[in-house]
């Protein structure tokens, strides 16, 4: 079974301002894929960004970019130039890749609240 | 583009009354998912359904049903209402291995 971790259950960061979130995961498998959604109080899930654990490139668009560091599989989200649209939940997420025999769904970290200050 | 919607978005129940939540997708995906929400928990997966006609246990099935007698809908029933079901329902689609597509979200309330 494979776990997510993200640690960090709320940040803070200036508007403008560059800001990490962490995110840990524990797999066996070696094809995957891996997830950042954004959850704003709208309650509506937004795909931000997706890796696929074959590409060494990180991935990126626009202001958001993620360090993915597969060996230690770690796997985390910046947000460059902060704005206040930004603030919502943040959760990180693995599903199998197509090797893996099986499209069981994501599994999920318990998210990262992150607050703009304007 | 209505992509995933959820029917219906909020809904109270007596304890022991049933409900089913009815989820439709218009993108052709094979895959669909419910998950539950619940606060510090991230989201959780019930049941999913891999094609028409199937459906398999998530992490935590206890509880619910699932039909998917058509490949655009993934109803998830309640049968007997508990306040431990009180959460929040989030139906998903996708073409499988890949992200996942997620509707608006039920608020359900079990009193």
């Amino acid at each position: 079974a494979q776990t997510v971790t993200q640690s960090q259950p709320e940040m803070s960061v200036q508007e403008a301002e560059t800001v990490t979130l962490s995110c840990t995961y524990d797999t066996s498998e070696s094809d995957y894929y891996l997830f950042w959604y954004k959850q704003p109080p709208s309650r509506q899930m937004i795909l931000v960004i997706r890796q696929e654990a074959y590409k060494q490139q990180n991935a990126t668009e626009n202001r958001f970019s993620v360090n993915f560091q597969k060996a230690a599989k770690s796997f985390s989200l910046k947000i460059s130039d902060s704005q206040l649209g930004d603030a919502a939940m943040y959760f990180c997420a693995f599903t199998k890749g197509r090797s893996g025999g099986g499209a069981d769904g994501l599994t999920f970290g318990k998210g990262t609240h992150l607050i703009i200050q304007p | 583009n209505a992509g995933v919607t959820q029917t219906p978005k909020f809904r109270v129940l007596k304890t022991g009354q049933s409900m089913t939540l009815l989820c439709a997708q218009d993108m052709n995906h094979e895959y669909m998912y419910w998950y539950r929400q619940d606060p510090g928990m991230g989201l959780r997966l019930i049941h999913y359904s891999v094609g028409e006609g199937t459906t398999a246990k998530g992490e935590v099935p206890d509880g619910y049903n699932v039909s998917r007698l058509k490949k655009q809908n993934f109803l998830l029933g309640l049968e007997s209402a508990a306040p431990s079901q009180t959460s929040v329902y989030f139906c998903a689609s996708g073409q499988g291995y890949t992200e996942a597509f997620f509707g608006q979200g039920t608020r359900l309330t079990v009193v």
